[in-house]
């Protein structure tokens, strides 16, 4: 029973282009969602997050756009570098609790 | 700067070894979490302790055990070690911020072990 979904195993994109992450979860329950970055050899890194009284977060080039009505939150790279080429988590939370449910990550490469 | 460090990058083990994850932060965070990651599964959450000899079991628990003797430290134990448990282990830590609401406590990870059993 996966909770929290990413769909695309891997996308590719050209550098100074948009990068566009997906991730649907199914738990009304949730009311806070995460990005996570992770680079081979290291562990995942924070990047942004939103609380579900939000539906949109911007930080610099990430900017984090949840849709509550159709369960499904969404991260825009803009632009896209190539330090960016990782492998992005998306996590779900909510209030009762110190546990996040993690997607099965996408695979992101800037091509240069 | 917070720091979580996971006692081996590498490990190879055989059936049945007991074998012994360990994982330290240095932020004083109450809460400590233990995660494996398998491809195309994500990370998915074995065990997590929000307190010194606390614990609780997480999504995936079994063949599995912890221990929190002190509040910097968070083992992870696998008993009777089986192949099946070829991974990454991955730690995490997070302080209990009483202003927040629970799901805004973020979570520092470690580099990771990965474990290969033979």
């Amino acid at each position: 029973d996966q909770q929290v979904k990413q769909n695309s195993p891997s996308l590719s994109v050209q550098e100074g282009r948009i990068s566009i992450l997906n991730c649907d979860y199914t738990n009304s329950m949730f009311d806070y969602f995460l990005w996570y970055k992770k680079y081979p050899a290291e562990g995942p890194t924070f990047l942004i997050s939103i609380s579900s009284i939000k539906d949109k977060n911007e930080d610099g080039r990430f900017t984090v756009f949840l849709n509550k009505s159709a369960k499904h939150l969404s991260l825009h790279i803009v632009p896209s570098q190539p330090g960016d080429s990782a492998v992005y988590f998306c996590a779900a939370s909510h209030s009762g609790t110190y546990k996040y449910i993690f997607g099965t990550g996408t695979r992101l490469k800037v091509l240069a | 700067d917070v720091k979580v460090t996971q006692s081996s990058r590498y490990l190879v083990k055989r059936t049945g070894e007991k074998v012994f994850l360990e994982c330290v932060q240095d932020m004083d965070h109450e809460n400590m979490f233990w995660y494996r990651q398998d491809p195309g599964l994500g990370l998915r959450l074995i065990y997590f302790s929000y307190d010194v000899k606390m614990k609780e079991k997480g999504d995936i628990p079994e063949g599995y055990s912890v221990s929190r003797e002190k509040k910097e430290r968070f083992s992870l134990i696998l008993e009777s070690a089986s192949t099946n448990q070829t991974s990454m282990y991955l730690c995490a830590s997070s302080f209990i911020d009483r202003g927040k609401r629970r799901a805004k406590n973020i979570q520092y990870f470690g580099a990771g072990t990965r474990l290969s059993v033979l």
